[in-house]
């Protein structure tokens, strides 16, 4: 079936670096692919999201491109701030079928 | 506008017992999909819930039922708990079962059995 597979974290990074998640994907046909955010005790909320190959999903100063040729969606932020630690979740959704999430990978930004 | 409400926000039970976690979708919502969340663990899908049926199920045990009411809230019943149990469960509200809209979620409801 399909599945998501990201980088482990915790990932721990300074003010103003460069921030780069893995996620990879596997899926049967052409899904859609998402980043996303979980704040501490906060539900999910949607980042970005890209629907078709080639396509650029960007919010918040992140963004990601969805990549057919390697079965890849990459979360990129140019300059992280403290605010965005966090527990960021790569996912995608085939035609109809539920959100499938990959684990998880913790952010924590350190002034 | 409401977002999705969730209740209780945690609760602790004893192996054994029954459970029931309740979901007020957003308004304008009439779709409503469950996921649970173990720690350190994405979200699974258990089930959802549209015009007060089941539509779709994911990979769990009949102790997992819910229901849906004519205003679009949900219920969700776990029996018989176990350890293994213990997660945040998370409900999610959608315009149609495909989502094409976008997901809305909830805080969440952090059971723990003991």
């Amino acid at each position: 079936g399909d599945s998501v597979t990201q980088m482990e974290g915790p990932v721990t990074l300074s003010e103003e670096a460069f921030l780069t998640i893995n996620c990879t994907y596997t899926a049967t046909g052409y899904p859609s692919l998402f980043w996303y955010v979980q704040y501490p005790g906060e539900g999910l909320q949607l980042l970005l999201k890209a629907t078709k190959a080639d396509d650029k999903g960007s919010n918040k100063g992140f963004e990601a491109t969805y990549r057919k040729e390697t079965t890849s969606f990459h979360l990129e932020k140019g300059s992280v701030q403290v605010s965005d630690s966090a527990v960021y979740f790569c996912a995608l959704r085939s035609g109809n079928t539920p959100l499938v999430f990959g684990k998880g990978t913790r952010l924590s930004v350190i002034a | 506008d409401a977002g999705v409400t969730q209740s209780p926000t945690h609760l602790i039970k004893t192996r054994g017992q029954q459970v029931t976690l309740r979901c007020s979708p957003k308004s304008g919502h009439d779709t409503v999909s469950w996921y649970q969340q173990a720690l350190g663990q994405g979200p699974q899908f258990i089930f959802q819930y549209y015009e007060e049926e089941e539509r779709q199920r994911g990979n769990f045990p009949d102790r997992f039922s819910g229901h849906q009411f004519p205003n679009y809230s949900s219920e969700l019943n776990v029996n018989a708990l176990l350890l293994g149990d213990s997660a945040l469960y998370l409900c999610a509200s959608s315009l149609g079962p495909g989502g094409r809209e976008g997901y809305t979620f909830g805080s969440g409801t952090r059971l723990t059995v003991v």
